[in-house]
């Protein structure tokens, strides 16, 4: 089956600095990238959905500005929290479809964040 | 896209029993696809039923949809202590693989 990975899984920094989380696709080419992120016994919330090659478009609610994507390639997608507060501590997770508008999503890992 | 609501919020069962859990969704779908999530972890997909399946089912797992009362069912027979994880239903409307969750169902197996 496809495989996401993401890296780091686990991360802690301080207050003030920035975090970039990084989202493979390991064998197959992803146009498309969705980003969530879940906090304890949680539902998973969609924070923004992240095209190859053109910006990223961001749920409402979501800061751009706070939570940068990038999708520079066919198979890696980076979020970056910029200037981390505590309460962006949570755990964050991408999926991606292994073709362009199919149904089912494949979901990494997750990555622990926690900001102090 | 919409969140599907899942029931219960929580299920705890005894292994070897079966586990039903409940979704429902406000507006028309193309398909219903439930996920699971070990603690910790992404999600998984099970299984997806399309608008105009009443029911499928793949291995332990047995799903149903009613599009008339907008609901669907997961049901897991003979339950395994392995099966103790968090599940979400994310019923599908086709618009760019969005996929929202709900809140989920946590089911805990005891062995």
């Amino acid at each position: 089956g496809a495989v996401v990975s993401q890296h780091p899984s686990r991360v802690i920094c301080k207050s003030g600095t920035s975090v970039k989380i990084e989202c493979r696709s390991l064998d197959f080419q992803a146009t498309t990238m969705f980003w969530y992120r879940q906090f304890p016994k949680q539902s998973l919330m969609l924070m923004a959905t992240s095209n190859e090659g053109s910006k990223a478009t961001y749920e409402q609610g979501v800061e751009k500005d706070k939570f940068l994507i990038n999708h520079a390639s066919l198979t890696l997608s980076t979020l970056t929290v910029t200037s981390a507060h505590p309460e962006d501590s949570s755990f964050y997770i991408c999926s991606a479809p292994r073709q362009a508008y199919q149904e089912t999503q494949y979901f990494g890992p997750g990555t622990r964040l926690l900001v102090l | 896209s919409q969140q599907g609501e899942e029931d219960p919020q929580a299920l705890s069962i005894q292994e070897g029993e079966n586990a039903t859990m409940n979704c429902s969704y406000k507006t028309s779908i193309n398909n219903l696809q439930w996920y699971r999530q070990n603690s910790g972890r992404g999600l998984v997909h099970l299984i997806l039923i399309r608008s105009n399946e009443r029911e499928k089912h793949s291995g332990r797992l047995r799903v149903t949809l009613d599009t008339s009362k907008k609901s669907s069912s997961l049901l897991i027979t003979a339950s395994r202590a392995a099966d103790t994880a968090s599940y979400f239903c994310a019923p599908y409307t086709g618009a760019n693989s969005k996929l929202t969750f709900g809140k989920g169902i946590t089911l805990s197996v005891r062995p």
